[in-house]
């Protein structure tokens, strides 16, 4: 398996304009997860998919976000307007769940997008 | 609220000095706690998962361990290979980082 897969690596636009992130999960897994991280914040939850249904999105910052997940292997998180404040490392994650003492209940990170938001 | 905390922020060691990294957590129906390991511009590498108190795994110098509070993350005799930033993270549904703890070691 390739892994998870995010494009674009790195992404450079302009204040306003519209960002979309992409993710490919690993394939089988019941779970997707988008993550930001910061210098400041760290690695925080903006969302998270079971079974391609949202659900807990609590950790969006507002309305100017949104994530989709149309089948069980392509997610997309998109930034409207995008503002320089939104400028970090993106990274989605995928997970099966098999049990509570199953090791496979593991998150697999992809590469991560690097937004820059001028 | 649950909460996940990592000490120290950041952490210097001599190749061959050992040290422990914590993670301390409140949450309620603990479904797992994960170590990762973050190398610079990659994403996290998962390392050990952990589900009950008492619990030990290990791998190469590294061991973590468990109790109904907290969680070790053990070096033994680092080597400047093992220079990264280690995440600790606790999981019920969803999975929640603490802030890390950004290890350096000197040849």
């Amino acid at each position: 398996d390739a892994g998870v897969i995010q494009s674009p690596r790195h992404e450079v636009t302009e204040m306003g304009q519209e960002v979309t992130l992409r993710c490919k999960p690993i394939s089988g897994h019941d779970y997707l997860f988008w993550y930001r991280q910061t210098m400041m914040r760290g690695l925080e939850l903006l969302i998270y998919f079971n079974n391609n249904v949202p659900i807990d999105d609590s950790g969006m910052p507002e309305d100017r976000f949104s994530a989709k997940m149309p089948n069980a292997s392509f997610s997309t998180l998109k930034i409207q307007p995008s503002e320089p404040r939104d400028s970090a490392v993106y990274f989605c994650a995928s997970s099966p769940w098999t049990g509570r003492s199953s090791g496979a209940n593991v998150l697999t990170f992809g590469a991560g997008s690097r937004l820059t938001v001028l | 609220e649950d909460q996940v905390t990592q000490s120290p922020e950041a952490l210097r060691l001599q190749e061959g000095e050992s040290s422990s990294l914590n993670c301390s957590y409140t949450v309620s129906g603990l479904r797992g706690l994960f170590w990762y390991r973050q190398d610079p511009g990659k994403g996290p590498e998962f390392l050990f998962t952990l589900y009950s108190a008492g619990e030990e795994k290990e791998k190469e110098r590294l061991k973590a361990t468990l109790t109904k509070k907290e969680s070790f993350l053990h070096i033994t005799a680092p080597k400047p290979e093992d220079s990264a930033t280690y995440l600790c993270a606790v999981r019920y549904n969803d999975m929640r980082f603490g802030a890390g703890t950004r290890l350096t070691v000197k040849p």
